[in-house]
């Protein structure tokens, strides 16, 4: 069935490090793709999304490219921050309706 | 604009007890979702409706795990009884009649504890 693949955590990085994780999914079809972050107790919040091949979603810095080719999904952001600590999770649609997600991605920024 | 409300945030319970949790989707979205969420892993569905009607409950454990969402708007989750393994955050999320791949919006989610 359709499943999605992301990096396991826990991310630990320095403020203004670059981040990259890495999300891969099932080539079925060609779904919607989503990073929503969980803000420590938190409800899941959409960070971005994309729809097609080649999309590029974006907000609050956070960037990452529909690939096809190699069916990925990388979460990057150039310069983070202590209040990007979070759960991250790719996520993909299934059959246009269900929500796939990955396990999620821990990331602690230190000061 | 208000976003997904479940209630309680929170509920702990001894096993073989009942529990229920409510959801009031956003005002409009006729798609609701219940998912569930295993400590260190990612939500899964456990159903999904349109309207009133469940259209997808085929991770739902029937044998213990009901729900309804009656008129079309607010859902009830019910599990009765309780066991040490539903120990879990539920959440709740919706999305609008836009028809397909947009993105479901989420509830702050009830976190279950079974002691």
């Amino acid at each position: 069935g359709d499943s999605v693949t992301q990096m396991e955590g826990p991310v630990t990085l320095s403020e203004e490090a670059f981040l990259t994780i890495n999300c891969t999914y099932t080539a079925t079809g060609y779904p919607s793709l989503f990073w929503y972050v969980q803000y420590p107790g938190e409800g899941l919040q959409l960070l971005l999304k994309a729809t097609k091949a080649d999309d590029k979603g974006s907000n609050k810095g956070f960037e990452a490219t529909y690939r096809k080719e190699t069916t990925s999904f990388h979460l990057e952001k150039g310069s983070v921050q202590v209040s990007d600590s979070a759960v991250y999770f790719c996520a993909r649609l299934s059959g246009g309706f269900k929500t796939i997600f990955g396990a999620g991605t821990r990331l602690f920024v230190k000061a | 604009e208000a976003g997904v409300v479940q209630s309680p945030r929170y509920k702990i319970i001894e096993k073989k007890q009942p529990v229920a949790f409510w959801c009031n989707p956003i005002s409009g979205h006729n798609t609701l979702y219940w998912y569930r969420q295993n400590l260190g892993q990612g939500p899964e569905l456990l159903i999904r409706y349109e309207n009133e009607e469940a259209v997808d409950d085929s991770q739902l454990p029937k044998d213990r795990f009901s729900a309804e969402r009656l008129k079309g708007v607010d859902s009830t989750l019910k599990i009765q009884p309780a066991e040490l393994g539903d120990s879990a955050v539920y959440l709740c999320a919706s999305s609008p009649p836009t028809g397909m791949n947009t993105e479901a919006f989420f509830g702050q989610g009830t976190r279950l504890t079974v002691v």
